[in-house]
């Protein structure tokens, strides 16, 4: 079985500022191991995925996340956070062993204030 | 390139009746996912096809759904008997699958909002 926990329902961050949302992950094979987000009314956008190779990775509107394999984690971050970053946030992982379901955390809403 | 498109948007529908979503995958994209979103959870996993073979099936899958995808295109979701519970938003996506050249992301659409009265 293969499970996301993403411990916070919300992230509240000043504009400018770092922002981390935090995912780990339960999966018996290879992790893979993908960042969505999803906006009001729209479905949800691809913004960065770890399959293998360098730990860090990065995506869209530059968002980046650092897979740390002992930790079982898979945190998103970016250097500076934007108010048009609000949106809900999503961790998902898929066991690259075995079938191509992805299985998604709970959600993470970013609030970036002014 | 046109993204993954889903309809209807939004359906309403009364306890008991069936009710069928179309999903059009991107044109090159080779596999196709059924997911189901409630309010306030993280999609869950439906349904995968690859071209018309449907290889995988989640427990969430009662046989009151049904899901078709007959020329590895465009494929339909239907569920019968509606119930309440079923109220949700329903999420298609694609891949692509080429051997060893797998692109892992799938795509979403932007979902069929289901309310079952």
């Amino acid at each position: 079985a293969q499970s996301v926990a993403q411990p916070e329902d919300q992230v509240n961050v000043a504009e400018g500022n770092p922002l981390t949302v935090k995912c780990t992950y339960s999966v018996s094979g290879n992790p893979y191991l993908f960042w969505y987000v999803q906006y009001p009314n729209r479905g949800l956008q691809f913004l960065l995925k770890y399959i293998t190779g360098d730990n860090l990775v990065k995506g869209s509107y530059g968002f980046e996340a650092e897979f740390n394999k002992s930790q079982t984690s898979f945190h998103l971050k970016k250097p500076s956070a934007l108010v048009s970053d609000s949106a809900l946030y999503f961790c998902a992982v898929r066991d690259g062993n075995a079938g191509n379901m992805l299985t998604f955390g709970g959600g993470t809403r970013l609030m970036v204030k002014p | 390139d046109t993204g993954v498109s889903q309809d209807p948007r939004h359906k309403i529908t009364k306890r008991g009746q069936n009710v069928t979503f179309r999903c059009d995958p991107i044109s090159e994209h080779n596999r196709l996912y059924w997911y189901r979103q409630t309010l306030g959870q993280g999609p869950e996993f439906l349904t995968y096809f690859q071209n018309e073979a449907q290889l995988e099936k989640s427990r969430l899958l009662s046989d009151r759904f049904s899901a078709e995808r007959p020329k590895g295109s465009f494929s339909t979701l239907e569920i019968q008997r509606t119930e309440q519970g079923d109220s949700a938003m329903y999420l298609c996506a694609s891949s692509s699958w080429r051997g060893l050249a797998e692109s892992y992301e799938q795509y979403f659409g932007p979902g069929t909002r289901l309310t079952v009265t």
